[in-house]
């Protein structure tokens, strides 16, 4: 599975766009992208997935370049509830559903 | 959560019983994990199952041991607890998101208190 590598830590404002960069430099060809958000106390929530350009729902938006060893996750118009930890996870369909890693994610501090 | 269910949800236990942890969906979905989780950290891997009765090994697999002998049941044993198995364990079931590679659902998690 691909590694990736995302900010520790990042802090804005409400109001503000936030974007999440996360770094898969070994992506395989069948790799897509998935994002998850945890709250404390709770489970990871499936945020958005992508395989490549540009995927948007209801929540935020996913940019995948071209190379796609990078995707950047943005959150539009954060407010105080968007605090969280965002993982970023790499891997293809079902056949490496076995190992599904995640990393240390990014802890995301909203102040008022 | 939706279709996904851990028993129990809190459970204080003494170092060298063992305990069972139950995830329990309604999805009927082929694919179910467990994770365990500690203050500040990550989630890691326990177990993993692609099916009835395949279970494989994931990250930290030591001291636990896991069954499925149904689909809609992954059950994870710590057949002798330790205080370092002292965490906050989630269930998942994984499915096909719209862009069909697989996407988890988690449980609400049980938390385990090993003294």
């Amino acid at each position: 599975l691909a590694k990736t590598t995302q900010p520790i830590s990042m802090d804005s404002y409400e109001g503000q766009e936030v974007n999440i960069t996360c770094s898969h430099n070994n992506i395989a060809t069948n790799d897509y992208i998935t994002w998850y958000q945890q709250f404390p106390s709770q489970g990871p929530r499936f945020i958005i997935q992508g395989y490549k350009t540009k995927v948007t729902n209801e929540v935020a938006s996913l940019f995948i370049p071209a190379d796609r060893k990078s995707s950047t996750l943005s959150l539009p118009r954060v407010s105080l509830s968007d605090t969280a930890v965002y993982y970023c996870l790499v891997g293809d369909g079902y056949s490496s559903a076995s190992k599904i890693i995640f990393g240390s994610g990014t802890r995301l501090s909203i102040r008022p | 959560d939706a279709g996904i269910t851990q028993s129990p949800r809190h459970k204080v236990t003494e170092t060298g019983t063992p305990v069972t942890l139950r995830c329990h969906q309604t999805e009927n979905h082929r694919y179910m994990y467990w994770y365990r989780q500690d203050p500040g950290h990550g989630l890691r891997l326990i177990h993993y199952s692609y099916g009835v009765k395949d279970t494989d090994k994931g990250e930290v697999s030591d001291g636990y041991s896991v069954s499925r002998s149904k689909t809609e049941d992954f059950l994870l044993t710590l057949e002798s607890a330790t205080s370092s198995q002292t965490s906050v364990y989630f269930c998942a079931i994984g499915s096909a998101g719209s862009s069909g590679a697989n996407v988890l659902t988690f449980g609400a998690g049980s938390r385990l208190t090993v003294l």
